[in-house]
């Protein structure tokens, strides 16, 4: 069973546009929301995290809205660049049980 | 130092072969992460140790054989894999596994190929 599903698998944005990448869960009990961002070649590196009582995040071009009710949260990227392109992954946590998403393939193109 | 190294990069193995995947940190972290990603999926975690000793299992086959010498120090022990096993096998670690601790740093994980 999937317990965090991603949309969309691929995504194709202009440079200066905005991205937008969603997630949902099951389980409740999860209170650590991170999301990665991977190169090819590379491991995942944190962009950014939310915890379930804070309802946005924003770290640079980057930001996070979390919807408990709903149990789904998504990624913003503002002015999307090129050098965004790579592979993004949303993950759910509870005591070091991690579940990821199944990714997300961004190209910003120029 | 927020580094988190493996070797080896790469590693090819036949069938039969015994072969060991290191991973290493120097940040004080006490909690680390093997996962197992197939190209174009997602990272699936397979061991989690905490204090160096394992905490979670996600019912990995027993080909696969965690070890944790001591804090700085995670191996993964290899014997009898599969081709399907072949992947890239990612290393992480975090302070720790309770509230405000969960940080992952990954480290650029080793590609293995079983033949």
């Amino acid at each position: 069973q999937q317990q965090v599903k991603q949309s969309p698998q691929s995504l194709i944005v202009q440079k200066g546009g905005i991205s937008i990448i969603n997630c949902a869960y099951e389980n409740t009990a999860f209170d650590y929301f991170p999301w990665y961002q991977q190169f090819p070649g590379k491991g995942p590196a944190l962009l950014i995290a939310i915890r379930p009582d804070v309802s946005e995040k924003k770290e640079g071009r980057f930001t996070i809205s979390f919807n408990k009710s709903a149990k789904q949260f998504s990624l913003h990227i503002m002015d999307s660049q090129p050098g965004d392109s790579a592979t993004y992954f949303c993950a759910a946590s509870r005591v070091g049980q991690f579940y990821f998403g199944t990714g997300t393939s961004l190209t910003v193109i120029p | 130092d927020t580094e988190v190294t493996q070797t080896p990069k790469h590693l090819v193995m036949g069938m039969t072969n015994k072969k060991s995947l290191k991973c290493e940190q120097h940040m004080g972290h006490r909690a680390m992460y093997w996962y197992k990603q197939k190209a174009k999926k997602p990272p699936e975690l397979m061991f989690v140790y905490s204090y160096e000793k394992l905490s979670i299992n996600e019912s990995v086959p027993s080909r696969f054989s965690p070890e944790c010498p001591n804090s700085s120090l995670l191996n993964l022990h290899l014997h009898a894999l599969q081709p399907e096993d072949s992947a890239l096998y990612l290393c992480a670690s975090s302070q720790g596994l309770t509230r405000g601790q969960e940080t992952q740093y990954f480290g650029p994980g080793t590609r293995l190929l079983v033949l």
